[in-house]
């Protein structure tokens, strides 16, 4: 079955520290990779995604991610952490099923603390 | 640019109440759209999903329904609303046809419910 995990609910960053929000998968055939945000209360913003290419992409607000292929990783990275940046974190990938589907993780809530 | 609209932002409906949520987008067409609810502010579940007028899917048939009445327009429905209808809903769209499995996915802001 095909699936996303994200191993930790929650990560704490110091700010100005550089933080990594952890992201694996599980599909057949090339993933189609991305990772969204949400604040309270508010849709998800997508922030990058990996289809094909350079295996670091770089997304919105600073945020970057390498797609590791023999690991079967997508890891949300940033250099430096904003208080602004606390908010929960979703990785998904696209079922390459034959189906119109994206595959969500279950969310890593991210707080920076100043 | 493409808009993707939800209403209303906020419900609160006694329990066996019927339900109508809509979602619209604007600035593309036959784009393919979806229905997920997220409880407690965690995960997202996918609960029905369209790639044009008429066609839906649905993943967790419930007492949930959806209609596609026109390309662009999204329709959640129930007849009768239970407890644990509650949660956000959310709207959500990615490119059809031609782009169909390579395009990002974009969502809408959402519509919290809550039954009472």
């Amino acid at each position: 079955a095909q699936s996303v995990a994200q191993p930790e609910d929650q990560v704490n960053v110091a700010e100005g520290n550089p933080l990594t929000v952890k992201c694996t998968y599980s599909v057949s055939g090339n993933p189609y990779l991305f990772w969204y945000v949400q604040y309270p209360n508010r849709g998800l913003q997508f922030l990058l995604k990996y289809i094909t290419g350079d295996n670091l992409v770089k997304g919105s607000y600073g945020f970057e991610a390498e797609f590791n292929k023999s690991q079967t990783s997508f890891h949300l990275k940033k250099p430096s952490a904003l208080v602004s940046d606390s908010a929960l974190y979703f990785c998904a990938v696209r079922d390459t099923s034959g189906t119109y589907k994206y595959i969500f993780g279950t969310g890593t809530r991210l707080k920076v603390l100043a | 640019s493409q808009t993707i609209h939800q209403w209303p932002a906020t419900l609160v409906q006694p329990v066996g109440s019927p339900l109508s949520l809509e979602c619209t987008v604007e600035g593309t067409s036959n784009p393919n759209l979806y229905w997920y609810r997220q409880a407690a502010g965690r995960g997202l579940q996918l609960l029905f999903y369209s790639v044009g007028i008429g066609q839906i899917s649905s993943e967790v048939p419930q007492n949930l329904s959806a209609s596609r009445p026109q390309d662009r327009q999204f329709i959640l429905s129930s007849k009768k609303l239970l407890l644990s209808d509650s949660g956000f809903y959310l709207c959500a769209w990615s490119g059809g046809g031609a782009f169909a499995g390579r395009d990002t996915q974009y969502f809408g802001p959402g519509t919290r419910l809550t039954v009472l």
